[in-house]
């Protein structure tokens, strides 16, 4: 158990819907990840959150959005849903910035589907 | 920008060795990583390697970096089933505003025949 939870764990929803995902990172750790796996692209970064500050983006849709809550868990909130958005969205947790460890504590993740 | 790279699959008999080889791009990457994602679940850190070392051995572990083909390998001695998971190399760059951020390969995806 590495201490992140995600919830859900399995979402199916309808092409042009709206969707949250919500993460709780490990106890202590400021730094909260977003990543989307899929079977073409792989793992990808989206963005990454530090004490409720926006850090850094990665490849992150503009119909996607994030944000970092007082309490330290987030929120990915995904709009107008595409069937290509269809994938495994991963929520990790650091206790830094990502610091030079690249030590990364993961969630279980959370499937979506859009049909 | 930073890529990596490695290849999708590889097949092994238990108690064989297993080698997960991947290339990565950005030369000024002070370390490189290994995780490890087992069915359902999340990726968890596996080890890593400081850009200076050329080797590290952790147990059943040895991991391979050539920093001058930017070529990195995850060798794991007497495969075991339990060891059948999707392994990822990773790579760490600066993205600024003191933050550091991941760019991982695509994963082997290891299986182990008994």
């Amino acid at each position: 158990d590495s201490g992140v939870t995600q919830t859900p764990k399995h979402l199916i929803t309808a092409t042009g819907q709206r969707v949250t995902l919500r993460c709780s990172p490990r106890s202590g750790d400021l730094s909260v990840y977003w990543y989307q796996q899929s079977l073409d692209q792989g793992l990808q970064f989206l963005i990454q959150y530090y004490n409720g500050e926006e850090r850094a983006k990665g490849n992150i849709l503009e119909r996607f959005s994030a944000q970092q809550f007082p309490d330290l868990h987030s929120e990915l909130n995904l709009s107008s849903l595409e069937l290509g958005d269809s994938a495994l969205y991963f929520c990790a947790s650091s206790a830094g910035t990502g610091g030079n460890t690249g030590e990364l504590f993961f969630g279980e993740g959370s499937r979506l589907t859009v049909l | 920008g930073e890529d990596v790279e490695q290849s999708l699959f590889l097949s092994v008999r238990e108690g064989d060795s297993s080698v997960i080889n991947c290339t990565y791009t950005d030369s000024s990457s002070t370390y490189l990583y290994w995780y490890k994602q087992e069915p359902g679940a999340g990726l968890q850190l596996l080890t890593y390697i400081f850009s200076n070392m050329d080797m590290k051995q952790d147990q059943r572990l040895t991991v391979l970096l050539n920093k001058k083909d930017k070529h990195l390998s995850l060798r794991i001695a007497d495969t075991q089933t339990g060891d059948s998971a999707i392994y990822f190399c990773a790579e760490i760059a600066y993205s600024g505003a003191g933050s550091y951020q991941l760019t991982f390969g695509k994963g082997t995806k290891l299986s182990v025949i008994p």
